[in-house]
């Protein structure tokens, strides 16, 4: 069956360090994957989209990688802050498929 | 900046009660969707629209009812709450995610239903 998987252990770092968070897939085919940041009892807001045939996409402070061979992508936060504090979850929309798949999420706190 | 809009966005009722959960957005997308997310779990896709007079059941199955009869408005019916339905409730939108064109979700902030 389709899955998705983040760490569902909380990733706890320091003020100024980097975080990467990990999205393993497996029977998929994704066309493109993209990170979302949920901020409690909030919506997610949406962050980075990377296509199946981009290896990495920046976007200030956040960088995405995709790799289709180990059907994993990283999330980085670099300089992370204490207001990146939040839970981030990867999105899936399989290739000829019109229904995006969401991960549960892994719960981010930076520590000032 | 999107604009999805929820309201109520707490309501607390009692069992039995009628409710309906409005949801509009002003940015022209044909696909629409619900989902229900306990605190601190994943996200549950309960319906989603692909347009006007569409309605498709989610991946977890759901007492709520839906409609689609304008562009912009997805509002969800319970026709008799119960403390189960204790939930929050988050409305989004999208392109259609056809032809290349990604289907980037939008979302409203959401509902926090409480049903005693």
């Amino acid at each position: 069956s389709q899955k998705i998987e983040q760490n569902s252990e909380a990733l706890n770092i320091q003020e100024g360090k980097t975080a990467t968070l990990t999205c393993n897939y497996t029977n998929y085919s994704p066309a493109y994957l993209q990170w979302y940041r949920q901020d409690p009892g909030r919506g997610p807001v949406f962050l980075l989209l990377i296509r199946e045939n981009e290896k990495e996409k920046r976007k200030e402070r956040l960088k995405v990688t995709f790799d289709t061979t180990l059907k994993q992508s990283l999330f980085h936060i670099t300089a992370s802050q204490p207001a990146d504090s939040a839970t981030y979850l990867c999105a899936l929309a399989p290739t000829g498929g019109f229904k995006t798949i969401f991960g549960a999420g892994t719960r981010l706190f930076v520590k000032a | 900046e999107a604009d999805i809009y929820q309201t109520p966005r707490y309501l607390v009722i009692g069992t039995g009660k009628k409710i309906t959960l409005e949801c509009s957005q002003t940015m022209g997308h044909d696909k629409m969707y619900w989902y229900q997310q306990d605190p601190g779990m994943e996200l549950h896709l309960i319906h989603y629209s692909y347009g006007v007079n569409s309605t498709e059941k989610g991946d977890l199955s759901s007492e709520s009812t839906v409609s689609r009869i304008r562009t912009e408005h997805f509002p969800l019916t319970l026709e008799s709450a119960r403390p189960s339905h204790t939930s929050q409730y988050l409305c989004a939108s999208s392109e259609l995610g056809l032809a290349g064109v990604t289907d980037t979700q939008y979302f409203g902030p959401g509902t926090r239903l409480t049903v005693l």
